[in-house]
């Protein structure tokens, strides 16, 4: 039982380039989320999805896309970095009205 | 926002004293959590507390809730050096759907001296 795995851990972009961060849980959860925390900061949530084939914007969309494959995977994707996107991202997980789960997180660095 | 707020956002303390944070939040909820996040990890689940409990405890963490005045308490009792972290406090507003969508705080930094 991995809980939230995170893919990659780290990861270095140049303004313009473009990736998806992957998420998977194995937990059965229904809700996942994407958030980002930048320095000093507590936690945005970017989007978030309640059960397979729906999504919604969070606190801080504008950016971001994602995708939720299937109950296990979703993932997130930056179609054209900017150095504002620098921050550690992290993936959750909670069944409904329960707890949240994190990722180990991916630090994401735009230059 | 439901952004909840937590207060303060520092704190220093000896190991054994008693370590106490709050939290503000907005709008109707249908429970509260608060989570513990070490330097550079991910963060850990510490206690969640429905809207229609007031008090809840696990090991040496007590919360509680005051639903009347959107507010709620995280006391860490005999704290010890491993206790320093950031401590957030998420809220899980009331869908009719049922399912969360966790708003975070910024933080309380805790720090506990040997």
């Amino acid at each position: 039982n991995a809980g939230v795995t995170q893919t990659p851990k780290f990861q270095v972009l140049k303004t313009g380039q473009s990736m998806t961060l992957q998420c998977a849980q194995d937990m059965n959860h229904n809700s996942m989320y994407w958030y980002r925390q930048d320095p000093g900061m507590g936690l945005r949530l970017i989007y978030y999805s309640a059960s397979e084939g729906t999504t919604d914007k969070g606190e801080v969309p504008n950016g971001y896309n994602v995708s939720r494959l299937n109950k296990r995977e979703f993932s997130l994707r930056l179609e054209s970095a900017a150095p504002s996107q620098t921050s550690v991202y992290f993936c959750a997980s909670s069944p409904n009205s329960g707890s949240g789960y994190f990722g180990p997180g991916t630090r994401l660095t735009v230059t | 926002s439901q952004q909840g707020e937590e207060d303060p956002q520092a704190l220093s303390i000896q190991e054994g004293e008693n370590a106490t944070m709050n939290c503000s939040y907005k709008t109707s909820i249908n429970n509260l959590q608060w989570y513990r996040q070490n330097s550079g990890r991910g963060l850990v689940h510490l206690i969640l507390i429905r809207s229609n409990e007031r008090e809840k405890h696990s090991g040496r963490l007590r919360v509680t809730l005051d639903t009347s005045k959107k507010s709620s308490s995280l006391l860490i009792t005999a704290s010890r050096a491993a206790d320093t972290a950031s401590y957030f406090c998420a809220t899980g507003p009331f869908f009719s759907g049922g399912y969360n969508k966790l708003i975070f705080g910024a933080g309380t930094r805790l720090a506990v001296h040997p």
